[in-house]
């Protein structure tokens, strides 16, 4: 199993600003995925962060939005920006696990909830 | 269409009852259905997963799943107040690339 940290676990924040949210693994790993997880919808798939690339984003999700970082194999940021109330979300951080499972078992950091007034 | 339906009403039921959810998809292309159970304030765990038509049993847990039907149910025996919880449906295609349903939000009652 992988543990996930995500900073920060909760925020209020101004409408038009920008908020960077960290997630730290306990382990190397290729591949980490952001989701947001909005209030009765789906947890939605933002993008994915490869180490040394670029990052790939879903339908929908575009870099400007969302810009991510991943400057090594256990750590990303997904940057919110020029927030709107829409934006109100949980963002969570996640990775592949590696027990012989194949896809699908994803591990999950506990979430960063942002409220956007 | 969503590619995962999950009726997210919420669903109470007294201590030792069955707790029956369920899903349907539209892509046939899905290879792999998993359960996940998610805490209040906690991020999903991974709780069942299987990649075949039929029935799969872990303790008070039973995953099943209908390819022909497009259809996936996760069943809880003897449910526990610490079962109590948000159940999401996922399912993927083999690029860790995963589609979730809206979920469950059990509370089973002492």
């Amino acid at each position: 199993s992988a543990v996930i940290s995500q900073k920060p676990s909760r925020d209020i924040c101004q409408r038009g600003t920008s908020l960077t949210i960290q997630c730290q693994v306990d382990s190397q790993v290729t591949m980490m995925f952001w989701y947001r997880q909005q209030p009765g919808q789906s947890l939605t798939l933002i993008a994915t962060a490869n180490q040394g690339s670029e990052a790939t984003y879903e339908s929908g999700f575009v870099i400007d939005k969302f810009p991510i970082s991943r400057p090594n194999l256990t750590f990303s940021t997904l940057t919110v920006s020029n927030m709107s109330p829409e934006d109100s979300s949980i963002y969570l951080c996640s990775v592949a696990g590696t027990s012989g499972l194949g896809t699908g078992e994803l591990f999950f950091g506990e979430g960063s909830r942002l409220t956007v007034l | 269409q969503k590619e995962v339906e999950q009726d997210p009403g919420p669903l109470s039921v007294p201590e030792g009852a069955i707790v029956s959810l369920n899903c349907t998809y539209s892509n046939s292309a899905f290879q792999y259905f998993m359960w996940y159970r998610q805490y209040s304030r906690k991020g999903p765990e991974l709780l069942m997963y299987t990649y075949s038509s039929g029935n799969k049993e872990d303790g008070r847990f039973t995953a099943q799943v209908d390819k022909s039907s497009k259809y996936i149910s996760l069943f809880i025996r003897d449910s526990q107040p610490s079962d109590s919880a948000t159940y999401l449906c996922a399912m993927g295609r083999g690029n860790n690339r995963l589609a979730f349903g809206k979920g469950n939000q059990v509370v089973v009652i002492p």
